[in-house]
């Protein structure tokens, strides 16, 4: 089975830009979770998404933002960036049902300059 | 307020010795935990998981102890590669929390020829 992909790998953008990043999870997994990875913080949930549905939102400010689709894959956005939001985006998928067991993509390297 | 870098603990053996990286957990309602191994440039790999209900559990080379009375997680690693260098990171599940790990800091494993 192919494992979780990201898309873009590495991205430059600049302050007050927003951007979009993509996660496609393992196929039949239906739960996609998102972290943001800095070196001051460590890892931290963003949200979690479960048949297109949103299930849990971490403590992140309203412009990040996410959706999934019918066929599981998964965007998030972040609005108006600043330069505290520079960071490795993760991805995980989960078959789902609330089951812990995660499987993590490479992540979107953000740089916000 | 502002952010301050997390200072990782780190562990230094060589290769062939018996590894071990210890991790405190936070929430005692969490009942599933997960051990993960981070490469530089490389989002977390699955290594191993425990249930609440098991306090010992054992994979290829890797064995996770698990005392829930002190909240306590180990990984054990033995006879350590130089392909082992690494940051380990333990994570906690609670049932309730669709979705979401909680991470600890991190241990950096290097691993000497």
């Amino acid at each position: 089975k192919a494992g979780v992909t990201q898309t873009p790998r590495y991205l430059i953008k600049t302050r007050g830009q927003q951007v979009t990043l993509s996660c496609s999870p393992i196929s039949g997994h239906r739960s996609v979770s998102w972290y943001q990875q800095t070196p001051g913080q460590g890892l931290q949930f963003l949200f979690e998404y479960f048949s297109e549905t949103q299930r849990n939102k971490g403590n992140f400010p309203g412009r990040f933002s996410g959706r999934q689709f019918s066929n599981s894959r998964s965007e998030m956005n972040v609005s108006t960036l600043e330069l505290g939001d520079s960071a490795l985006y993760l991805c995980a998928s989960s078959p789902g049902q609330g089951a812990g067991e995660q499987y993590f993509g490479p992540g979107t390297r953000l740089t916000v300059t | 307020g502002e952010s301050v870098g997390l200072h990782l603990p780190t562990l230094s053996v060589q290769e062939g010795d018996n590894s071990i990286i210890n991790c405190a957990y936070s929430n005692s309602a969490s009942d599933y935990f997960i051990w993960y191994k981070q490469e530089s440039g490389k989002g977390p790999q699955f290594i191993i998981d425990i249930r609440s209900n098991m306090d010992k559990r054992q994979g290829q080379r890797v064995t996770v102890l698990l005392n829930k009375t002190v909240k306590h997680l180990s990984l054990q690693i033995a006879a350590t590669q130089p392909g082992d260098s690494a940051v380990y990171f333990c994570a906690e599940y609670g049932g309730t929390s669709y979705g979401k790990l909680t991470f600890g800091q991190g241990t950096i494993l290097t691993v000497h020829p």
